[in-house]
């Protein structure tokens, strides 16, 4: 079974741009969640998303938002980019089924803002 | 807030030696889950090992087990028969009962093995 893909896997930005990224969870899991991961503030939680909705929120800015679509894949946005936004995201997929529920998580996405 | 402590930033182990990486946690639900991620330099998150808070087993994978005192709010790793594969950085997370959709990380610790 292919695991959890995130797509790109690099990109370069300047602040002020928008970004988008792209996961696709492992077939049959309808839970994605997202993190953030720098040096500094370690791994944080930014969202999940379970049959499309927002379930979970982390506390980042209104400037990241997702979304889910049908088939489970979800995208991550972050508008008006800071150099702060720097940062290696990952993305997590579960079945979301209590009691046995495990994330397994992509490879990431890093992202530079210059 | 559900909070997590890894006490130890960085950790060294011989090869085929036993290493044991420390973990607290503060919460006050009494059902949750707690797990173990290594994270090697290619950056790939991966599941080492989950433990349920109601069982009061201990979880085992392979060389990999766990000591959780629930009373002292301590999850701690030991990994035996130490391979250079096993050089990650670890980290300690939690999450809450009905989901493990949103999870609160330790801040990691750094695993070097030596031959």
């Amino acid at each position: 079974k292919a695991g959890v893909t995130q797509t790109p896997r690099y990109l370069i930005k300047t602040r002020g741009q928008q970004v988008t990224l792209s996961c696709s969870p492992i077939s049959g899991h309808r839970s994605v969640s997202w993190y953030q991961q720098t040096p500094g503030q370690g791994l944080q939680f930014l969202f999940e998303y379970f049959s499309e909705t927002q379930r979970n929120k982390g506390n980042f800015p209104g400037r990241f938002s997702g979304r889910q679509f049908s088939n489970s894949r979800s995208e991550m946005n972050v508008s008006t980019l800071e150099l702060g936004d720097s940062a290696l995201y990952l993305c997590a997929s579960s079945r979301a089924v209590p009691s046995t529920d495990t994330q397994y998580f992509g490879p990431g996405t890093r992202l530079t803002v210059l | 807030a559900q909070t997590v402590t890894q006490s130890q930033p960085e950790m060294s182990v011989q090869e085929a030696e036993t290493v044991t990486l420390s973990c607290t946690y503060d919460t006050s639900e009494s059902d949750y889950y707690l797990f173990w991620y290594k994270q090697p330099p290619s950056r790939q998150m991966i599941l080492v090992i989950r433990q349920e808070a109601y069982k009061q087993q201990n979880a085992t994978e392979n060389r990999f087990s766990v000591n959780f005192q629930k009373a002292a709010k301590s999850f701690s790793l030991k990994i035996s028969d130490s391979q250079l594969g096993d050089a990650a950085m670890y980290f300690c997370a939690y999450s809450m009962s009905g989901t493990a959709s949103k999870l609160t990380f330790g801040t990691g610790t750094r695993l070097q093995v030596t031959l």
